[in-house]
């Protein structure tokens, strides 16, 4: 049973670029989670999303961000016009269930210049 | 809101010393306390997870126990070796959020 992926491991966009990062959850979840992790940060939550529903994105910024987990294939963050701020460690967690243990992927490093 | 808080930030110890983690944390009304580990340029791995009615969690050299009604968790290592060198975060979990994270311990043990 292979664990959380997330492609690609690492991003290089220069500014005013889309950045889209993917993550397949393990097998049999449902439930993905989306965390951003910036230097010298703790993992910040930024989306919850269920097949095809955004259950709370609270903490995903109102813009140039979305999100999105479809009926079939991996779950989508996109951020469009990035700029070097948004240059850090995007996680992605899935779970069975809620309130179960989640398992965390490798990450996708992004890097604005 | 709820708050996570790890002291130390950083701890540094010399191989085969036994140490504790503290986590912190300011609403008691959670479902479960994980810690975890990550390696530099790596992702989390789960170490321990307690739920809310337990007191501890025990695996191999680590045990974690939980306080609820002092909002305080710890993670205890023991006999510590070069390879436990990483960043430990605390996490809870409550109702209507998702796990909410500590800053993370940077541990480095040198041999």
């Amino acid at each position: 049973n292979a664990g959380v992926m997330q492609n690609p491991r690492h991003l290089v966009r220069r500014r005013g670029q889309e950045a889209r990062l993917r993550c397949s959850p393990m097998k049999g979840h449902s439930h993905v989670y989306w965390y951003r992790q910036l230097p010298e940060e703790g993992l910040k939550f930024m989306v919850y999303l269920q097949k095809e529903n955004i259950i709370d994105e609270s903490g995903m910024p109102k813009e140039r961000f979305s999100a999105e987990f479809p009926k079939e294939g991996p779950s989508i963050l996109r951020i469009q016009q990035v700029v070097r701020g948004d240059s850090a460690a995007y996680f992605c967690a899935s779970s069975p269930y809620d309130n179960s243990p989640l398992h965390f992927g490798n990450g996708t490093r992004l890097t604005v210049t | 809101k709820q708050e996570v808080t790890q002291i130390p930030a950083a701890l540094s110890v010399p191989e085969g010393e036994n140490l504790v983690l503290n986590c912190s944390f300011t609403d008691s009304a959670i479902y479960n306390l994980q810690w975890f580990r990550q390696d530099p340029g790596k992702g989390l791995t789960s170490l321990l997870l307690i739920q809310s009615s337990q007191r501890e969690q025990t695996s191999g050299r680590l045990n974690a126990s939980l306080d609820k009604s002092s909002g305080r968790s710890t993670l205890y290592i023991a006999a510590s070796q070069p390879g436990d060198s990483a960043t430990y975060l605390c996490a809870v979990n409550q109702a209507g959020t998702a796990l909410i994270f500590g800053k993370g311990t940077t541990l480095s043990v040198s041999s």
